[in-house]
Parts: structure tokens; sequence; C-alpha cells
């Protein structure tokens, strides 16, 4: 069965720090895809990055940074320099085979001015 | 624009009421889906739906029907049969759903219980 943790249910930053937030996944799937979406105070889920299991490079967009790690099941997301605008509930996600999306039950970053 | 139409944002249920939160998404997506999100839980797949006229259980789906006349619409009904009913919804499409492809999630429906 597949599984997503993510063990940190609140972080607070104060503005400019840097965080990460964990995730680590279960599947016994050789074919896998990883999602993070953010979910701000308004409730919409927004998509973050998707990557597949073959893929192992990290990724960097502007401030946000992603550490995939097979090795360890681990999927972490960064985000460097935090601003307010970053507070939200971030989820960590898995798909495989032909099961939908599963989530993790997410991190809710609080960023202080 | 194209996207995911949840309505109404808010709704509210007497005891022993059905209610029907409404799903329409304009993207020509296959698959649809419906989750629940409680505080601290994370989101919990209720029912999806892969092609027209066919859908599947999740993990949550006792108390809960839906249907797929239309490839575009996917409604959910609570119903009386679920006793705990508060959370907020949110329903989602995707145009393949084998291949790993993204979620689209609309704005949710936050349900409250009178």
């Amino acid at each position: 069965a597949q599984k997503v943790t993510q063990a940190q249910t609140e972080i607070s930053v104060v503005e400019k720090e840097d965080v990460t937030l964990d995730c680590v996944y279960e599947t016994r799937d050789t074919t896998y895809y990883l999602f993070w979406y953010k979910q701000p105070p308004s409730g919409e889920l927004v998509f973050l990055i998707r990557r597949n299991s073959f893929d192992e490079q990290n990724e960097i967009s502007g401030r946000y940074s992603w550490n995939f790690q097979k090795s360890t099941s681990s999927f972490n997301f960064t985000i460097t320099a935090s601003q307010v605008v970053d507070s939200a509930v971030y989820f960590c996600a898995l798909v495989s085979g032909n099961t939908p999306l599963v989530f993790g039950k997410g991190t809710r970053l609080s960023v202080i001015a | 624009d194209g996207g995911i139409t949840q309505s109404p944002k808010y709704l509210f249920r007497k005891e022993g009421q059905n209610v029907t939160l409404s799903c329409e998404q304009n993207l020509n997506h296959d698959a649809m889906y419906w989750y629940r999100q409680d505080p601290g839980q994370g989101l919990r797949l209720i029912y999806y739906s892969q092609i027209v006229n066919d859908f599947q259980k999740g993990d949550i789906a006792e108390g809960y029907s839906v249907s797929r006349e239309k490839k575009e619409s996917f409604p959910l009904t609570v119903t009386s049969a679920q006793k705990n009913p508060t959370a907020f919804y949110l329903c989602a499409s995707n145009g393949n759903p084998n291949n790993g492809e993204k979620l689209f999630f609309g704005s949710g429906t936050q349900l409250s219980v009178l």
C-alpha cells in the first residue's frame, strides 16, 4: 500500500530563515510520482512540483528547492529566505499504479515577520 | 478560463438531511475525485471516477454517494448515514490518471452541521 508521512505537523520560522519540510513515502511500485502542493488560507490547493521515480535530480525554482532521495524514500522541500506569503499548509503526495493520489497529513508553516 | 468550480462555498446540513455538493470542470478531464479534509488529517479520498458512468470507492466512502452522468460533472451527496459530515470538501480532476498527471483542484466547500 502507498503511504506518505509528513512528521512535522507545524513549523514556525522568522522571516528570511530557511526551512525544510520533510516527506517520507512508501510504495512497492518501481514507477511512481511524487508531488508537493501548497494550501493557502483560501483553501484551494496549488500545485508546486511533480517528480517521477526515475528522475532523482534535485530541482530549484526560485526560493524553492526539492531533494529527492530514493535511498531514503524521501522527497524534502526547502524554502530559502522564507517570506510571510509562504505561510500555508504544505502537502506531499504520492501516486503509483492505478491508485489515486495519496496525501500526507500536511505541515502547517507559519512565517513570522 | 478553464478550471474546476465547486459550489456552494459554504453549506449547512440539518440532522437527517441529505445535501449535494456540486463539482463542474471545463478542462475536458476524464478523471474526477472527491477528497475530504479534516484538521490535522490531510486529504482523504471519498470517491473517484476515471470515466463517465463509472466510479470507485475511496478510503472513506461510507455515508457518501456520487454520480458521473456527464464528463464535466461529478456531484457528491452527503447522506444522513454520514454521522460526522463537518469537513472541508475538495473536488479535483486530471486528464490521465495512469501516468501520474497532476491534479487540478477546486476551491472547496465547507460543510457544517446545524
